[in-house]
């Protein structure tokens, strides 16, 4: 079964500093990774997609996540943190199907 | 308008009321999803469309009853709801999902508390 745990519910950072959210993933087969983002009172919007073509996939933003096969992970990063990331990251994955894997989320704090 | 359109934004509705939810998608996509958000849950898939034609029905009462007339609507019709209802309700398209790669593109949602 797939699965997809994001570290830390919580994550506060101050601006201008390294953004760095973890994502973890099982799956018995090669996943599509994703990254989506949620502002207040919005829906999920696409940051990133990791489709097997480069492990380092950059998003908008400055968002940018490697995929570690080794370490099953797909952590998202930032160099310098802004006022306006603060939001919740959703990390999912799909083997195919319409079965998209959400994690639980990770919301995103930046302190002046 | 582009991109996928919920109304209304915000929907208050008593426990006998019936109202009903509309997704709108301009992307041309061939796929829509209805998913429900609550608070310290996971996101969960509630319905799933292709070509007007429905392929999931993950297992949700039957006071929520999914409308697709057309491939650029979808509708979630809504009658003798529970308090535990109320949560943020997602409209979602894609380009298909055979193989799992075509991101999911949502709407705003549609905020409902049931009173």
């Amino acid at each position: 079964a797939q699965s997809v745990t994001q570290l830390g519910s919580h994550v506060s950072v101050s601006e201008g500093a390294l953004v760095l959210l973890r994502c973890n993933y099982s799956s018995s087969v090669p996943p599509y990774l994703f990254w989506y983002v949620q502002y207040p009172n919005q829906g999920l919007q696409l940051l990133l997609k990791y489709t097997s073509a480069a492990t380092l996939v950059k998003g908008i933003n400055g968002f940018e996540a490697e995929f570690k096969k080794s370490e099953t992970s797909f952590h998202l990063t930032k160099p310098s943190a802004h006022m306006s990331d603060a939001a919740e990251y959703f990390c999912a994955l799909n083997t195919g199907g319409f079965k998209t894997i959400f994690g639980a989320g990770t919301r995103l704090f930046v302190k002046a | 308008e582009t991109g996928v359109t919920q109304t209304p934004r915000h929907l208050v509705m008593g426990m006998t009321n019936k109202k009903s939810l509309k997704c709108e998608q301009h992307l041309g996509h061939n796929a829509m999803y209805w998913y429900k958000q609550s608070a310290k849950k996971p996101l969960e898939l509630m319905f799933v469309y292709s070509l007007e034609e429905r392929v999931e029905n993950n297992s949700v009462p039957s006071r929520f009853s999914p409308e697709c007339p057309n491939s650029s609507h979808l509708f979630l019709h809504l009658h003798t709801l529970q308090p535990e209802d109320s949560a943020l309700y997602l409209c979602a398209s894609s380009q298909g999902f055979d193989r799992g790669n075509s991101p999911l593109h949502f709407g705003n949602g549609t905020r409902l508390t049931v009173t």
